[in-house]
């Protein structure tokens, strides 16, 4: 399985964007890059996935360099509601049988 | 849509006790899997069911830890006897396989004394 490397932690500022990386250099072809987050005491949220081209949805963009080697999440707006730990995985396997193996992810905090 | 469903919530054991926990995923999907949440670490996968078969149990310890799903719908994780290493959240989720979007529950908190 494609390992993922992120920051522990970073800081942003209520209504400024949030730019996540992720770091996943080994990377098979058929392998998608999907972002979870998870709030306090709750369970983790799909938030996004791509496999190559950039993907937006109500809650977030996800960038992917052209190399597969590394992706950015972005939150246009950041509020104090977003302070959550973001998990990247890269999801191993096809269909069905395609697991997701979590990492330690990104502490973020948003700050007034 | 109503979400995943678990309970209990929290649970207080000693070490040596048998605890069970419950999970009834969203209608309609076929996978199911547990996820055991130790304080401070990412979800680590114990186990995925796919309708009431087994996917993956290579993470499961099988010598305290059993999980059912018999009519591939609600799913049972047992823990007999638990140890102390056992404390965590235990994170059930759901999906319709194919887009990997996992709908997971709030969990149960396991206190093992």
């Amino acid at each position: 399985d494609a390992k993922t490397t992120q920051p522990t932690s970073m800081d942003c500022a209520e209504g400024r964007a949030a730019n996540l990386p992720c770091n996943h250099s080994t990377i098979s072809g058929n392998e998608y890059v999907y972002w979870y987050r998870q709030i306090h005491s709750q369970g983790p949220q799909y938030i996004i996935h791509g496999l190559k081209n950039n993907e937006t949805n109500e809650m977030a963009s996800l960038i992917i360099t052209e190399d597969r080697k590394s992706s950015t999440l972005i939150l246009p707006h950041a509020t104090l509601r977003d302070t959550a730990v973001y998990y990247c995985i890269v999801r191993s396997g096809l269909g069905q049988g395609g697991k997701l193996i979590f990492g330690q992810g990104t502490e973020l905090s948003v700050k007034p | 849509e109503a979400g995943v469903a678990q309970s209990p919530r929290y649970k207080i054991i000693e070490k040596r006790q048998s605890v069970a926990f419950w999970c009834n995923p969203i209608s309609g999907h076929a996978t199911l899997y547990w996820y055991q949440q130790i304080l401070g670490q990412g979800p680590k996968l114990l186990i995925q069911f796919q309708n009431n078969g087994v996917v993956d149990d290579s993470q499961l310890p099988k010598d305290r830890f059993s999980a059912e799903r018999l009519k591939g719908v609600d799913s049972t994780l047992k823990i007999q006897p638990a140890k102390l290493e056992d404390s965590a959240v235990y994170l059930c989720a759901s999906s319709i396989s194919r887009t990997g979007e996992l709908f997971f529950g709030e969990g149960s908190r396991l206190t093992v004394l």
